[in-house]
């Protein structure tokens, strides 16, 4: 049992370019969600998907794109990244029952360097 | 949207001390308070959670403190050992709309020996 795995663990990229951040879980989690982590500003979510086959935008989601691939996968896309974007980025899943909130399980985090 | 305030930035205190950290939330509706722990290049770990129907819930060392009317919540660390030296941070969430949290900026607590 993995919980929540995310590749890769670092990446730097130039002005421009683009990349994907992959995110799985095993848990069986119907919620995932994507945050990024900057010094002095603790986690914000950027998008977040509340079932399979739904996605919706945090608070920071200028920049970026998602895609939730299945009930297991949910990646983040950079499509044109920018020094802004340098950061850690967490992956987390819950469980989601009745509506009620249940703990979010993180994975270990990307941490991206945009030059 | 909701707006999570968390004091105080750093926090050191001697082994075997008691620590408090505290937060502030805007949102009324907010009904559920959790707490995380961070080790240095992990990811957040869940500690203790509450839910506004309760206004103090305890783990072994740690604790956690819920005024709904005054829309604040402490975490309480006692006897303060090391392997507690982590960033902290509170966060709070309403049902429903994703479940989405809003978190603090964090607490680094360094536990000296």
């Amino acid at each position: 049992n993995a919980g929540v795995t995310q590749t890769p663990k670092f990446q730097v990229l130039k002005t421009g370019q683009s990349m994907t951040l992959q995110c799985a879980q095993d848990m069986n989690h119907n919620s995932m969600y994507w945050y990024r982590q900057d010094p002095g500003m603790g986690l914000r979510l950027i998008y977040y998907s509340a079932s399979e086959g739904t996605t919706d935008k945090g608070e920071v989601p200028n920049g970026y794109n998602v895609s939730r691939l299945n009930k297991r996968e949910f990646s983040l896309r950079l499509e044109s990244a920018a020094p802004s974007q340098t950061s850690v980025y967490f992956c987390a899943s819950s469980e989601a029952l009745r509506g009620l909130q249940y703990e979010q399980y993180f994975g270990p985090g990307t941490r991206l360097t945009v030059t | 949207g909701e707006n999570v305030e968390q004091h105080p930035s750093t926090l050191s205190v001697q082994e075997g001390d008691s620590a408090v950290i505290k937060c502030t939330y805007s949102d009324s509706a907010s009904n559920y308070f959790p707490w995380y722990k961070q080790e240095l290049g992990k990811g957040p770990q869940l500690i203790i959670d509450i839910r506004s129907n309760v206004g103090e819930k305890k783990d072994q060392r740690i604790a956690v403190t819920l005024n709904k009317t005054a829309k604040h919540f402490s975490l309480h660390i006692t006897e303060t050992q090391p392997e507690d030296s982590a960033v902290y941070f509170c966060a709070a969430s309403r049902t429903g709309g994703g479940n989405k949290l809003t978190f603090g900026t964090g607490t680094q607590l360094k536990v000296e020996l």
